[in-house]
């Protein structure tokens, strides 16, 4: 079955800087890759995905970029502010969905 | 537009005692539903989920249990809880397909003592 790896686990940065959070997922298949936020005591939400036919997408400061070669994405964020502070969670998508540990973020003001 | 929904919110409950958590979704039919558990500061761990009525697939032995009485309902249960039950159990909807985005509910969290 697919498996996904997500790091690092915790990242701090300061506010204004960007951030990466980068998976590798196992079964070249896989079609489908979401990424979540899930701030405190909060419900997962979806942020931003991607497919398989395409390399990379944007939305505002997010981005997601996709290499299928070596099975893995990645979620840019930029001019991180306080309010990114959240478990962020990728996911890859074959025949179920398959999410990553989550990564903590950190947007120190 | 879709809504979903759980209930309790919140529940505390003893160790031994039963359980019983909704799941609805509304605005749309024959959803896939799922239900996780994320433990304190933990990933997303599947239990299951349903494709249809009656439909049930486990991800996880344990003590718990699934139902799907109705299209757009899904219920979590067990008949005696553990310590280890504790934790925010999230619903799930999706509308299946070749790619399977999935939209949360907002949660029970359950405290077993």
């Amino acid at each position: 079955g697919e498996n996904v790896e997500q790091h690092p686990s915790t990242l701090s940065v300061q506010e204004g800087d960007s951030a990466v959070i980068k998976c590798t997922y196992s079964d070249s298949a896989s079609n489908y890759f979401p990424w979540y936020k899930q701030e405190l005591g909060k419900r997962p939400q979806l942020i931003i995905d991607i497919r398989s036919n395409v390399g990379e997408k944007k939305d505002q400061r997010i981005a997601v970029t996709l290499n299928k070669t070596a099975k893995h994405f990645s979620l840019h964020i930029t001019e991180t502010q306080p309010e990114d502070s959240a478990v962020y969670f990728c996911a890859a998508f074959l025949n179920k969905l398959v999410f990553g540990a989550g990564t903590i973020l950190r947007v120190k003001s | 537009s879709q809504t979903i929904h759980q209930w309790p919110a919140t529940l505390v409950q003893p160790v031994g005692s039963p359980l019983s958590l909704e799941c609805t979704v509304e605005g749309t039919s024959n959803p896939n539903l799922y239900w996780y558990r994320q433990a304190a500061g933990r990933g997303l761990q599947l239990l299951f989920y349903s494709v249809g009525i009656g439909q049930i697939s486990s991800e996880v032995p344990q003590n718990l249990s699934a139902s799907r009485p109705q299209d757009r309902q899904f219920i979590l249960s067990s008949k005696k809880l553990l310590l280890s039950d504790s934790g925010f159990y999230l619903c799930a909807w999706s509308l299946g397909g070749s790619t399977d985005t999935q939209y949360f509910g907002p949660g029970t969290r359950l405290t077993v003592l």
